[in-house]
């Protein structure tokens, strides 16, 4: 069975610097994996997504992930943090087999200060 | 951009009573998704629909749970009698395909409290 795990509750960061947010997934085959992103009051958003095809995906506001196969994971970076990023994000994984469901990790809440 | 909408936002409900979360998913989308989140904890998956019919559902979806396309734009979900542990943020989600790698969209939220 599929499950993600999210290393983090909570990140915090100066404004200007990089963040990273750690996900690791498990999945008995090649997964698709996807992060959101969830503004207070706000829906989730769909920030990005890896479907096997490059391992190094970009997003929406300077967001990136790298799927690592050897590493079981895929991390969210950004180089340099803006207030406005400040939200709660979640690394998901779609059910390949008998299912579209997708499995939320915990969520980390990122907070940014000037 | 195409969005999903839900109504209410927000809804205090009574122990027992019944409740319906209305949807609007994206037009041209052709699946149909409910997910909870109880505050603190994980997203949810609880039911998938597509073709007029429920094509998954978790656990947590029982026989309280029921949902319905009842026109050609808006997609329910029902709960028949609900339960203080029912209190939660309910998303309603659309997408075009199935394809794992087919973006899922989601609306921004029902909250129910039940009291």
């Amino acid at each position: 069975a599929q499950s993600v795990t999210q290393l983090d509750s909570h990140v915090s960061v100066s404004e200007g610097t990089p963040v990273l947010l750690r996900c690791n997934y498990s999945s008995s085959y090649s997964p698709s994996l996807f992060w959101y992103v969830q503004h207070p009051n706000k829906g989730l958003q769909l920030l990005l997504k890896y479907t096997s095809a490059a391992t190094l995906v970009k997003g929406i506001n300077g967001f990136e992930a790298e799927f690592k196969k050897s590493e079981t994971s895929f991390h969210l970076t950004k180089p340099s943090a803006h207030m406005s990023d400040a939200a709660e994000y979640f690394c998901v994984v779609r059910k390949r087999q008998a299912g579209t469901a997708l499995i939320f990790g915990k969520g980390t809440t990122l907070s940014v200060s000037s | 951009e195409p969005e999903v909408t839900q109504t209410p936002s927000h809804q205090v409900t009574q122990m027992g009573q019944e409740v319906i979360l209305r949807c609007v998913p994206i037009s041209n989308h052709l699946y149909f998704y409910w997910y909870r989140q109880i505050l603190g904890q994980k997203v949810e998956f609880l039911v998938s629909f597509y073709n007029n019919e429920i094509s998954e559902k978790s656990e947590i979806f029982d026989d309280q749970f029921s949902v319905e396309r009842p026109d050609g734009s808006n997609f329910t979900l029902k709960i028949r009698s609900t339960k203080l542990e029912d209190s939660a943020m309910y998303f309603c989600a659309s997408s075009a395909s199935t394809d794992s790698g087919n973006t899922i969209y989601f609306g921004e939220g029902s909250w129910l409290t039940v009291v």
